[in-house]
C-alpha cells in the first residue's frame, strides 16, 4: 500500500495564482484532513472531512477550498495565493472510529513569491 | 488556537537517557496521541491513549493521561541518537462531520551519541 500520497513536493506560485494539491489514500480511510505547518506554530487544521460529500471548516479555512467527491482522494484548492500561504502542507486520513491514529503525507513546501 | 501546549520546547540529552516531553491541553478529548516528526519529513503516529486510560505502554515509550489536571507525557527510555525528533502530542474530537485533530507546537529531541 502506498499510504497516503501528496503532490506536488514543492510548488512556488506567484501572488494571485490559484492551484490543487493533491491528496490521495489508497487505504479506505473515511477521515481525511488538511493541515499547514508553519514555524514556531506547529500544525494547524485547514479543512477535514468524514467521507464523500462532507467536508467542514478548520482553524485557519480562509483562502482554501476543499471537495470530497470520493473517498480516496482530498484535494485542497488555493483560490489566489498570497504570501501568508508560504508553508507545509500535510495531508492525513484515518479509518472511521473513535481511537485510531492517523496516517500523514510526506508533505508539499508552498512558496508563495 | 493551539489545543496543546508543550514542555519543554526542546530538549538535548545523551544516549542511553531517558527524555520526558509534557503536554497541556484544554478541552473534552477522545484521546490523546503523539507523533514524530524527522526534519523535513511527514509525522509517525506513536501511540493513542483514550481518555479512560491513565497510562499506556509500547517499546520504550510510556505515556501517561490526567485528565483532571489536562495533561499528558511521554516517556522514551534509554533514548537513541535515531530518536533525534520533533515530537508532538495532538488531542482528537471526534464530531460528526469528522474527526478534529489539534495539535501542540511540539517539543524539539536531541538525542547526542
Amino acid at each position: 500500500n502506498a499510504g497516503v500520497t501528496q503532490t506536488p513536493k514543492f510548488q512556488v506560485l506567484k501572488t494571485g495564482q490559484s492551484m490543487t494539491l493533491q491528496c490521495a489514500q489508497d487505504m479506505n480511510h473515511e477521515y481525511m484532513s488538511w493541515y499547514r505547518q508553519d514555524p514556531g506554530m506547529g500544525l494547524r487544521l485547514i479543512h477535514y472531512s468524514v467521507g464523500a460529500g462532507i467536508t467542514d471548516q478548520g482553524e485557519v479555512p480562509n483562502g482554501y477550498n476543499v471537495s470530497r467527491s470520493t473517498t480516496e482522494d482530498f484535494p485542497l484548492r488555493l483560490l489566489s495565493a498570497a504570501p501568508s500561504q508560504t508553508s507545509v502542507y500535510f495531508c492525513a486520513s484515518r479509518r472511521r472510529g473513535l481511537n485510531y491514529g492517523y496516517t500523514f503525507g510526506s508533505g508539499t513546501r508552498l512558496t508563495v513569491v | 488556537s493551539q489545543q496543546g501546549e508543550e514542555d519543554p520546547q526542546a530538549l538535548s540529552i545523551q544516549e542511553g537517557e531517558n527524555a520526558t516531553m509534557n503536554c497541556s491541553y484544554k478541552t473534552s478529548i477522545n484521546n490523546l496521541q503523539w507523533y514524530r516528526q524527522n526534519s523535513g519529513r511527514g509525522l509517525v503516529h506513536l501511540i493513542l491513549i483514550r481518555s479512560n486510560e491513565r497510562e499506556k505502554h509500547s517499546g520504550r515509550l510510556r505515556v501517561t493521561l490526567d485528565t483532571s489536571k489536562k495533561s499528558s507525557s511521554l516517556l522514551i527510555t534509554a533514548s537513541r541518537a535515531a530518536d533525534t525528533a520533533s515530537y508532538f502530542c495532538a488531542t482528537d474530537a471526534v464530531e460528526t462531520s469528522g474527526s478534529r485533530l489539534t495539535f501542540g507546537e511540539g517539543t524539539q529531541l536531541t538525542v547526542n551519541p
